[in-house]
């Protein structure tokens, strides 16, 4: 499918639980990003990456790795989920025209 | 600290009436604002954007202002429509080249019918 896709779209793990959440963009997009969705804080960067192999913290990394060998794909790991991680995560990507492109979402819960 | 500011976290309007929904920032450095809509269980989408070297920019029923001597950004839809109702974010970047961007909360708005 064209476009930007997130993987899995719901997936409950339990505290300290490594889970990786997939990102796929077919544009070819240089910049991708992972955002966190919370109640009472909108959209928080966790980590972007500029192209592959160059990635960059956000505002909210702690907690959480990624990595971009191919350009096209950028996971997130949650190394040992917390309760607190549990919100919506979004991928996003643009070719640095300025505005950027969305995932579906994925919603983590962690028990 | 939160840079970007939705005070409004929901607005009710009615259908063909105009809606505003409003964003403050705090940085001056901010170059580059966006607005986007977002529906349930679905990713934001991209609705429009001005450059700090403008003070207006129109995309149909949708026009955003920007007064930058207030810090404040405005979307004004005209008119509203059912269609409409969604929660709305703004976001502003800085002169970085890396476009990042700092959203604000969010505002949620409904049309009523």
């Amino acid at each position: 499918d064209a476009g930007i896709t997130q993987s899995p779209r719901y997936k409950i793990t339990e505290t300290g639980r490594q889970v990786t959440l997939m990102c796929h963009q077919t544009w070819s997009h240089s910049y991708m990003f992972w955002y966190r969705q919370d109640l009472g804080h909108g959209l928080r960067l966790i980590y972007y990456s500029a192209a592959a192999d160059i990635t960059d913290k956000g505002e909210v990394p702690d907690g959480y790795v990624v990595s971009r060998s191919k350009t096209e794909n950028f996971p997130l790991t949650l190394e040992s989920a917390t309760r607190s991680q549990t919100s919506v995560y979004f991928c996003a990507s643009t070719s640095g025209t300025g505005e950027q492109y969305f995932g579906p979402g994925t919603r983590l819960t962690v028990t | 600290d939160q840079q970007v500011k939705q005070n409004s976290p929901s607005l009710s309007v009615q259908e063909g009436r105009i809606s505003i929904l409003n964003c403050d920032y705090t940085n001056s450095m901010f170059d580059y604002f966006l607005w986007y809509k977002k529906y349930p269980a679905e990713g934001p989408t991209f609705l429009i954007s001005i450059s700090s070297i403008k003070d207006k920019n129109e995309d149909g029923r949708f026009t955003v202002f920007l007064n930058k001597s207030a810090k404040h950004l405005s979307l004004h839809i005209v008119p509203s429509q059912p269609g409409d109702s969604a929660v709305y974010f703004c976001a502003a970047s800085l002169p970085s080249g890396t476009y990042k961007y700092i959203f604000g909360t969010g505002t949620r708005l409904k049309v009523l019918a």
